[in-house]
């Protein structure tokens, strides 16, 4: 079976970088995705890691190391309209699977 | 190309009745996913669908049930409602090609059970 693992609540200051962390425990899977949910709107996908390394959007990167069951998502130049929650998931490679998301972490910026 | 919609977006219901979701996915997309999102939950599978045939199912009673037209428009019905059905229901959509994996989410269905 697939899990993810996040932090429930992370609390960061205007203009600081935070990370998310993901573990997972999975035999395989395609790749790890990052999603943001902003209060009472729909998830938006953020990024996507097929492999291990580091992919840069703006001020959004994502990690991901196979090897370490590991991934994260970096926010930089935290501004509030980052607050929301943010879900990683991920596609096992055995059969026809579902897409899994972890449970979310919501995201609370402060001044 | 316009997003993914659903219908409707706000519905109340009582205990007892039946309710049927719909979801018009983007245009060119073939899978579509339910998902049912709960407060302080992350979000719970429901379906998938990929050209009309269902190709995975989450754990959730009978009760709840789905289908995909051959537009890729797709339907899901939960019957019997219960209080706990009180959830929003999101809607995904996805090319589905091998090498990425990038849903495309609807605004969601908000359902209350009285």
């Amino acid at each position: 079976g697939q899990s993810l693992e996040q932090p429930s609540e992370v609390t960061a200051v205007e203009g600081a970088i935070v990370q998310i962390n993901c573990t997972y425990q999975t035999s395989g899977f395609y790749g790890l995705s990052w999603y943001q949910q902003h209060d009472g709107g729909a998830p938006t996908f953020l990024s996507y890691n097929a492999l291990d390394g580091l992919e840069e959007t703006g001020r959004f990167s994502s990690f991901l190391s196979r090897s370490d069951s590991y991934g994260y998502l970096l926010l930089q130049e935290l501004q509030m309209k980052d607050s929301a929650s943010y879900f990683c998931a991920v596609r096992s490679l055995s059969g026809n699977t579902p897409l899994v998301f972890g449970k979310g972490t919501r995201l609370s910026v402060i001044a | 190309k316009a997003g993914v919609t659903q219908t409707p977006r706000y519905l109340i219901k009582t205990r007892g009745q039946q309710v049927t979701l719909s979801c018009s996915p983007i245009s060119g997309h073939r899978s579509v996913s339910w998902y049912q999102q709960t407060p302080g939950q992350g979000l719970q599978f429901l379906f998938e669908y990929f050209s009309e045939t269902q190709r995975n199912k989450g754990n959730f009673p009978g009760r709840f049930s789905g289908r995909q037209f051959s537009n890729s428009r797709s339907e899901m019905n939960v019957s019997t409602l219960e209080l706990g059905d009180s959830a929003l229901y999101l809607c995904a959509s996805s090319p589905r090609l091998p090498d990425q994996e990038t849903q495309y989410f609807g605004p969601g269905t908000r359902l209350l059970v009285l």
